[in-house]
C-alpha cells in the first residue's frame, strides 16, 4: 500500500517565524512531489512541486526532497496569518494519480 | 482560463436517491481525476481517466459508484443508491498530458450530504 504520512498538527507558529512541515512517503519509485495548500472549505491549490533531490525555493517557500530518506519538507519563511491552512503533501509516479497525505494544519498567530 | 468547473457545488439528498456530480476539466487537459475528501480518510482517489479512458478505478468504493467521461470536456460521477457514509467533498482535478508535467488543478468541489 503506497502511503504518504504527515503529522496532522496543529502546528502553531508566531507571525514572522519559520514554519517547517514534513512528509514521508513509502513508494520508492515516486518521482514527483507536491505541496498543496487548502484553506477551510476550499479546494487544494498547488504551492510547490519538486522532482529532484535538494532544495527548491519560490518566494517565502522552500521545498526540500531527500529521495534516499523518502522525505519531503516545506519551509515557510516569515510566516503570515494568511498562511494558516492545511498543507497537503502528495507524490506520484509519472502519469499516475497523486497519493495524498492527510495534511498538516498550520496556525500562524499574529 | 476558467479552471476546472464542478456542479453542483452543494447537494443534499436522502438515502437511497441517485446523485450525479459533474465536472468540466481545463480545456486541453487530457487527464481527469475524481477524489473524495473526508475528515477521517483525507483526500482519496476514486478514479482517473486519460484521454477519456478509465485507467485506475481501484478507489471506487463499490458498485454503487460509477464514473463516465464521454468526451474530453465532461465527466460524471454517479452514486446510486446514495448512503449517509457517502457524505463528503468530491473534487475533480485535471492535468495536461505533457511529459514531465504532473501538476493537477482542482475544481471547487461538490459538498454532498446524504441524510
Amino acid at each position: 500500500q503506497k502511503e504518504v504520512e504527515q503529522n496532522s498538527g496543529p502546528l502553531s507558529v508566531p507571525e514572522g517565524a519559520i514554519a517547517s512541515l514534513n512528509c514521508t512517503y513509502s513508494d520508492r519509485v515516486s518521482q514527483s512531489f507536491f505541496w498543496y495548500r487548502q484553506y477551510s472549505g476550499k479546494s487544494p491549490e498547488l504551492i510547490m512541486s519538486i522532482y529532484s533531490n535538494g532544495d527548491k525555493e519560490d518566494g517565502r517557500f522552500t521545498a526540500q526532497l531527500n529521495k534516499a530518506s523518502q522525505y519531503v519538507s516545506l519551509l515557510i519563511r516569515d510566516s503570515q496569518p494568511s498562511d494558516s491552512a492545511t498543507y497537503l503533501c502528495a507524490s506520484n509516479q509519472a502519469g499516475t494519480a497523486l497519493i495524498f497525505g492527510k495534511g498538516t494544519t498550520l496556525s500562524v498567530s499574529s | 482560463d476558467a479552471g476546472v468547473i464542478q456542479s453542483p457545488r452543494h447537494e443534499v439528498t436522502e438515502m437511497g436517491q441517485e446523485v450525479t456530480l459533474r465536472c468540466k476539466p481545463i480545456s486541453g487537459h487530457n487527464s481527469l481525476f475524481w477524489y473524495r475528501q473526508t475528515m477521517m480518510r483525507g483526500l482519496e482517489l476514486l478514479i482517473y481517466f486519460n484521454n477519456n479512458v478509465p485507467i485506475d478505478d481501484s478507489g471506487m468504493p463499490e458498485d454503487r459508484f460509477s464514473a463516465k467521461m464521454p468526451n474530453a470536456s465532461f465527466s460524471t460521477l454517479k452514486i446510486q443508491p446514495s448512503e449517509p457514509r457517502d457524505s463528503a467533498v468530491y473534487f475533480c482535478a485535471s492535468k495536461t498530458g505533457l511529459a514531465g508535467e504532473e501538476t493537477q488543478y482542482f475544481g471547487p468541489g461538490t459538498r454532498l450530504l446524504v441524510l
